[in-house]
C-alpha cells in the first residue's frame, strides 16, 4: 500500500520566515494530496491541497509543490505568524472509486514571535 | 469541522467497559472515517463506510466496532478487547476529492 513519509518532524521558524515541510509518497496511482493544519486539542483542517495534474497551488501566504516524478510534494508558508503555530499533515490518496488517505506523520511548526 | 459533529469531547470509561462515540455529520458527504491519534503521533485508520449499510475494516480494527444505519450517523464502538484505548479519536467525511474532519473526542481508559 501506499507510505507517505514527512520531513521534519519539528520546525522552529522567527515570526515573518518562511517554513517549508516536505513529504514523499511511495505509489505512482496516488493523486490527489492535501495538507492539513491541527491545532491543540482540534480535529484537523484542510488548508490546502493539489491534485496530479497540477505542478504548484497557492493560496496567499501557503503554497504547495507537486513532483510527480520524484514522488515528493512540498507545503511553503511563507511570513510566518505566530497564529501558524501548529502540527502540519500531508496526505496522499487515489481517487479512484473511493478515498483511501495515507497521512505523513506530522510537522511541529513553532513561530516565535 | 462545521458540518460534523463528534460528542462528548471528553469520555472516561473503566477498564473492561465498551463505550461507543458519536460521529454525526450534515454534509450529506457519503464517505465517513474514522482515525485513532495517540500522542505526537499521525492518524491510523481504524474504519471507514463509502455508503449505508457497509462498512471496512482499515489498518488497525480490532477491538472497534462500528454500523452504518444513517448516513448521517456512523458511530464508533470502542470494546473492551482494545488493549490500548486511550487515544484521540477523529471522524472524518469524504465526497469527491476533499476529506474534512471533525472536532474529535479525547477518551480515557483507565
Amino acid at each position: 500500500g501506499e507510505n507517505v513519509e514527512q520531513h521534519p518532524s519539528t520546525l522552529s521558524v522567527q515570526e515573518g520566515d518562511s517554513a517549508v515541510i516536505k513529504c514523499t509518497y511511495s505509489d505512482s496511482a496516488s493523486n490527489y494530496f492535501p495538507w492539513y493544519k491541527q491545532e491543540l486539542g482540534k480535529g484537523p483542517q484542510l488548508i490546502i491541497d493539489i491534485r496530479s495534474n497540477v505542478g504548484e497551488k497557492k493560496d496567499q501566504r501557503i503554497a504547495v509543490t507537486l513532483n510527480k516524478t520524484a514522488k515528493h510534494f512540498s507545503l511553503h508558508i511563507t511570513e510566518t505568524q505566530p497564529e501558524d503555530s501548529a502540527v502540519y499533515f500531508c496526505a496522499a490518496s487515489i481517487t479512484d472509486n473511493f478515498n483511501k488517505f495515507y497521512f505523513g506523520s506530522g510537522t511541529k511548526l513553532n513561530v516565535k514571535p | 469541522d462545521g458540518g460534523i459533529t463528534q460528542s462528548p469531547k471528553y469520555l472516561f470509561r473503566k477498564e473492561g467497559q465498551n463505550v461507543t462515540l458519536s460521529c454525526e455529520q450534515n454534509l450529506n458527504h457519503d464517505a465517513m472515517y474514522w482515525y485513532r491519534q495517540d500522542p505526537g503521533q499521525g492518524l491510523r485508520l481504524i474504519y471507514y463506510s463509502q455508503i449505508v449499510n457497509d462498512f471496512q475494516k482499515g489498518d488497525i480494527a480490532e477491538g472497534y466496532s462500528v454500523s452504518r444505519e444513517k448516513k448521517e450517523s456512523f458511530p464508533l464502538t470502542v470494546t473492551s478487547a482494545q488493549k490500548n484505548p486511550t487515544a484521540f479519536y477523529l471522524c472524518a467525511t469524504s465526497q469527491g476529492y476533499e476529506q474534512y474532519f471533525g472536532p474529535g473526542t479525547r477518551l480515557t481508559v483507565t
